[in-house]
């Protein structure tokens, strides 16, 4: 059974810093791997999604990377703002109707 | 604009009620899920449809009843629950279960309270 785990659960980093958020997947015979942003009292919105065959993905001031083998990938965050605030969630697909595993999240909070 | 809308955004319940969470999608997407999202543990997948059929039911309790009327529309039905039901209840579309790489669009969820 896939399990997914994010290291740090929380993170308070002032503004203008670049951050890496970690997340760690046990089975690594995965379809894709996503990263989503969780804001309080909503629902979750896509960030960056990399397909098994890639090694990383980019979006503005994001960049995700994969590295199937080890089963871990990252987000980096550059130049990190206050409307970055949010909760951080990776989630690894099984492809089909597996649907996604998740982790716990990291809370990240940017300070002013 | 979410292109996934939920109703309602909170719901509160006695363990006897009967009630039901409601999920459109506008996106014309074919697959739609629930997940459960409960404090301290990851999301949760409880059920997937693919094209109105069930393809995927996660060990779910049979207090939750999933029904999919057509690809655009998702409900959960609900009986006799239990306090520990209490979560973030998460709809959410893709454009089809066999196109993996194209990303799951989530509603802003249901806030369920069971008193």
């Amino acid at each position: 059974k896939q399990e997914v785990t994010q290291i740090p659960a929380a993170l308070s980093v002032p503004e203008g810093e670049n951050l890496v958020l970690n997340c760690s997947f046990t089975d690594s015979a995965i379809y894709n791997l996503q990263w989503f942003r969780q804001d309080p009292g909503k629902g979750l919105t896509s960030l960056l999604l990399i397909q098994s065959s890639q090694r990383e993905q980019t979006s503005g001031r994001l960049n995700a990377s994969l590295d199937k083998s080890s089963g871990r990938s990252t987000l980096y965050i550059a130049a990190s703002q206050p409307g970055d605030s949010a909760t951080y969630l990776c989630a690894a697909s099984g492809g089909g109707a597996d649907g996604l595993t998740f982790g716990k999240g990291t809370h990240l909070i940017i300070q002013p | 604009e979410t292109g996934v809308t939920q109703t309602p955004r909170h719901l509160v319940m006695g363990m006897t009620n009967k009630k039901s969470l409601k999920c459109e999608q506008h996106l014309g997407h074919n697959a739609m899920y629930w997940y459960k999202q409960s404090a301290k543990k990851p999301l949760e997948l409880m059920f997937v449809y693919n094209f109105k059929e069930q393809t995927e039911n996660n060990s779910v309790p049979s207090r939750f009843s999933p029904e999919c009327p057509n690809s655009s529309h998702l409900f959960l039905h609900l009986h006799t629950l239990q306090p520990e039901d209490s979560a973030l209840y998460l709809c959410a579309s893709s454009q089809d279960v066999q196109y993996s790489n194209q990303p799951q669009h989530f509603g802003d969820g249901t806030r369920l309270s069971i008193l």
